[in-house]
């Protein structure tokens, strides 16, 4: 079955911190790959995205993800957090054209202390 | 932000009752997506629809129904709410091939 699984179910860290959060899948064939973070109370919002190509993946607000094939991992990273990066962070992925049909991991709540 | 509005935002009900949940959408997008979001399980699927009255079940469709008779809206229904369907529930949207999927703001259900 096709899962997706985070390994941090809660990360504190002080500002100026380095991030790292792992993601690992379990899929067959092509994957598509996404982190999502979600503020107290909001929605999500979409972080970054994996559909192709170079595997080193920026996105918003100084996040980056490296899609490493051959360990099924798709793990966020950040050099330098702020408080205000406090938030739960969400793993995604859809197999081939199964467009927006998402397994979600877990989430991992991130606490950054000033 | 994507143009998806969830109705209404937070709706309290009683066990047995029906309950409707509305997304519409303002991007003309094909597909959309009903999740609920509970701790510990993250996002899990509901039902899904590529278009136009053509809609199928996610992971988690038991007790729950859904309809799309116009391409702006996808309704959700609990036909008759239980406790275990307490949870936030998010509608999304995507216009498919190499397109993330877009949140609404969700709807938090409650049934006592």
């Amino acid at each position: 079955a096709q899962s997706v699984s985070q390994h941090n179910h809660h990360v504190i860290l002080s500002e100026a911190a380095s991030l790292e959060l792992g993601c690992n899948y379990s899929y067959g064939g092509t994957v598509n790959l996404f982190w999502y973070v979600q503020y107290p109370g909001q929605h999500l919002q979409l972080l970054l995205k994996y559909f192709s190509g170079d595997p080193l993946v920026k996105g918003i607000k100084g996040f980056e993800a490296e899609f490493i094939k051959s360990k099924f991992s798709f793990n966020l990273r950040k050099p330098s957090v702020q408080w205000s990066d406090t938030a739960e962070y969400f793993c995604a992925a859809y197999g081939g054209t199964s467009y927006g049909k998402l397994t979600f991991g877990q989430g991992t709540i991130l606490t950054v202390h000033p | 932000d994507a143009g998806i509005t969830q109705s209404p935002r937070h709706k309290v009900t009683e066990t047995g009752t029906p309950v409707t949940l509305r997304c519409h959408q303002t991007e003309n997008h094909r597909y959309m997506y009903w999740y609920r979001q509970d701790p510990g399980h993250g996002l899990r699927l509901i039902h899904y629809s590529y278009g136009v009255k053509d809609t199928d079940k996610g992971e988690v469709s038991d007790g729950y129904s859904v309809s799309r008779s116009k391409t702006e809206d996808f309704l959700l229904t609990l036909e008759s709410a239980t406790s275990s369907q307490t949870s936030v529930y998010f509608c999304a949207i995507t216009a498919g091939y190499n397109s993330p999927l877009h949140f609404g703001n969700g709807t938090r259900l409650t049934v006592t």
